[in-house]
Formats: structure tokens, C-alpha cells, sequence
């Protein structure tokens, strides 16, 4: 049983467009994040929600919107996607907002042409 | 603020020995540190978490050292194997999430 998985697996688009990246955990947890790793393998936080609560909103262009409709989905919405957006982004969650260990997703890489 | 610092250069040793990993921060001691392992292609998976005021956390084959003195954390793997190979990362929890290293890449070569 996959405990976090994240659809698609990869992405590749246009500069321009929008597109979804999908998120879903089994473990009960109640909280979630967007993580995005570059090219030089540094992986760096974007978003956490809370049981559907955003809690977290780093420097991030308000293109991307994230989105919690029950506290096992955190779904990942990207406007007008720009070359630089180009990154694996990893969805994650973790039993509670404290120093409870993260459990990952395997990643989206997401590359715009 | 807060830095988090591992070396970038990959680390390459003999299957059976020891690998050291290192983990530095530059300002506060944080509350606790957090090893993660990551593969190509995959997502980081937890190995281990060190407290402030524990000096060692051991796990099968794998050890934590937290140093608050040197602000230093340490990751051993003894008995290194070639399946150990991948990518490990220290990370701390700062402004509520957990804010990680570059990471660095070990090889075990057989």
C-alpha cells in the first residue's frame, strides 16, 4: 500500500499553461506539504496545510495555488507555467505540525518546454 | 538565519567501512535534527531523529551524533554495503517545517 502517492509521475507541458499535480496520503496524518527540489537536488518548502488549513505559504509567485479538500488530499494547481518552474515537486505529510518525521511521495518532474 | 550545511561533494568508500557523513548549522542549536535517505528518483525517506540533549541515536547499522558544542551533527554507517548508496540529508524543523540540506551522496563501491 502506497502511503503517499502523488499523480502524475512525470509532466511535461508549454510554457503557458496550466496543470494539476495530485496528492493523496493513507496515513491518517493530519498534516500535509509541497516540497520543490532543483536541479541542484535542493529541496525546499512551498506550502503545509494543517486538517485543510494552510499554515505555511513560502516566497512562492501566487501562480502556484495549492488546494486541501479533506485532510488527505493536498492538490497542487499551476498557472501560466514559466521555464524556471521546471523541478521535481514532492508532496509530503507528517502525523502532526511538530518535528513528527516527513513520509515522502515518489515526485513529480514536472518540465516545461 | 539558519543555515544547514553538508558537503556537496560526493563521498566514495570501500564496502565493510565506515561512512561519516557530516551536517552543519551555522546560528541556534535546533531542537532536533532529522536523517533522511534519498534515492534517484524517489522520495526521501526518514532514517533517524536526534533530540537536543541526547549525544547518540543508533539504529542497526546507522548512528546520529548531535554536537551542540561544534553545532554539528554526524550520520555513521558501519558495515557500509553498496545498497547504501544514495543521497543522504540532514534537516532541522525552522518556521514550522522542516528546512533540509543539499544533501550528499555516498558510493559504496564492492
Amino acid at each position: 500500500d502506497t502511503a503517499v502517492s502523488q499523480t502524475p509521475k512525470y509532466l511535461v507541458t508549454q510554457m503557458g499553461n496550466d496543470k494539476s499535480i495530485k496528492c493523496e496520503q493513507n496515513l491518517g496524518h493530519d498534516t500535509m506539504y509541497w516540497y520543490k527540489q532543483d536541479s541542484k537536488k535542493f529541496l525546499k518548502i512551498m506550502f503545509s496545510y494543517n486538517n485543510k488549513e494552510l499554515i505555511i505559504n513560502e516566497t512562492v509567485p501566487n501562480r502556484f495555488s495549492p488546494k486541501s479538500p479533506d485532510k488527505a488530499h493536498l492538490n497542487l494547481h499551476i498557472n501560466s507555467l514559466e521555464l524556471g518552474d521546471s523541478a521535481v515537486y514532492f508532496c509530503a505529510s507528517s502525523q502532526r505540525q511538530d518535528n513528527s518525521p516527513l513520509h515522502f511521495g515518489n515526485g513529480t518532474r514536472l518540465t516545461v518546454t | 538565519s539558519q543555515k544547514i550545511e553538508q558537503n556537496s561533494e560526493a563521498l566514495n568508500i570501500q564496502e565493510g567501512k565506515t561512512a561519516t557523513l557530516t551536517c552543519n548549522y551555522t546560528n541556534y542549536s535546533p531542537a532536533y535534527l532529522q536523517w533522511y535517505r534519498q534515492d534517484p528518483g524517489r522520495g526521501p525517506v526518514f532514517l533517524l531523529l536526534i533530540r537536543e540533549n541526547e549525544k547518540e541515536k543508533r539504529k542497526e547499522r546507522l548512528k546520529v551524533t548531535f554536537d551542540t558544542t561544534l553545532k554539528q551533527s554526524l550520520f555513521h554507517i558501519t558495515a557500509s554495503q553498496p545498497a547504501d548508496s544514495a543521497t543522504y540529508l540532514c534537516a532541522y524543523t525552522g518556521r514550522r517545517a522542516l528546512t533540509f540540506g543539499s544533501g550528499t551522496r555516498l558510493q559504496v563501491q564492492p
